[in-house]
């Protein structure tokens, strides 16, 4: 599977629009981008996957570069629980196996 | 909603004994998984089951042992706990199949062995 690479960290002001980025430039073209996050003493909790086109939720939206080396994660009115480690994953779908990364930690500020 | 209980949030072991870890999910999925989360190293998984009395091993599983015996149920067995297995465990199941990169997890299990 691809690896990605995110930056460590990140601040967002409360209800501003947080965007997290990922790079992931030795995709292939059977990988899907998945986006899960952590909330601290939580488990962590799946948000959105995508393998082309930009997709929504009601928790975020995922936009894919036409090249597919890079992502971002749109959390569009974020609040004080959106505090989390967000971790940007690829993986073949044929695949049952996950392999989390480091992850983003974001801090919403009030 | 989905929900995976784990059968306790801490737990204290002394060197040398045997613990079993339980979990629980009632959304009658085909897979679990069980995870070992540490500081600097994210989650690795540990064991991974499709199906009842069907096990596959993940990137760590010295040290461990699983037994899935209940569709619902998945255990994790240290046979003889070691200080080197102090860590967060984390149980997750997800369906089988188009849906399997969806897991969804347990609030996880904080063991100290001393």
């Amino acid at each position: 599977d691809a690896k990605t690479t995110q930056p460590p960290s990140m601040d967002c002001a409360e209800g501003r629009a947080a965007n997290l980025p990922c790079n992931h430039s030795t995709i292939s073209g059977n990988e899907y981008v998945y986006w899960y996050r952590q909330i601290h003493s939580q488990g962590p909790q799946y948000i959105i996957h995508g393998l082309k086109n930009n997709e929504t939720n009601e928790m975020a939206s995922l936009i894919i570069t036409e090249d597919r080396k890079s992502s971002t994660l749109i959390l569009p009115h974020a609040t004080l629980r959106d505090t989390a480690v967000y971790y940007c994953i690829v993986k073949a779908d044929s695949n049952y196996q996950l392999i989390w990364g480091a992850g983003t930690k974001l801090i919403i500020k009030p | 909603d989905v929900k995976v209980t784990q059968s306790s949030r801490y737990l204290v072991k002394r060197t040398g004994e045997k613990v079993f870890l339980e979990c629980v999910q009632d959304m009658d999925h085909e897979n679990m998984f069980w995870y070992r989360q540490d500081p600097g190293l994210g989650l690795r998984l540990i064991y991974f089951s499709y199906d009842v009395k069907m096990k596959e091993k993940g990137d760590i599983p010295e040290g461990y042992s699983v037994s899935r015996e209940k569709k619902e149920r998945f255990s994790l067995i240290l046979e003889s706990a070691s200080t080197n297995q102090t860590s967060m465990y984390l149980c997750a199941s997800s369906w089988y199949g188009a849906r399997s990169y969806e897991q969804y997890f347990g609030p996880g299990t904080r063991l100290t062995v001393t």
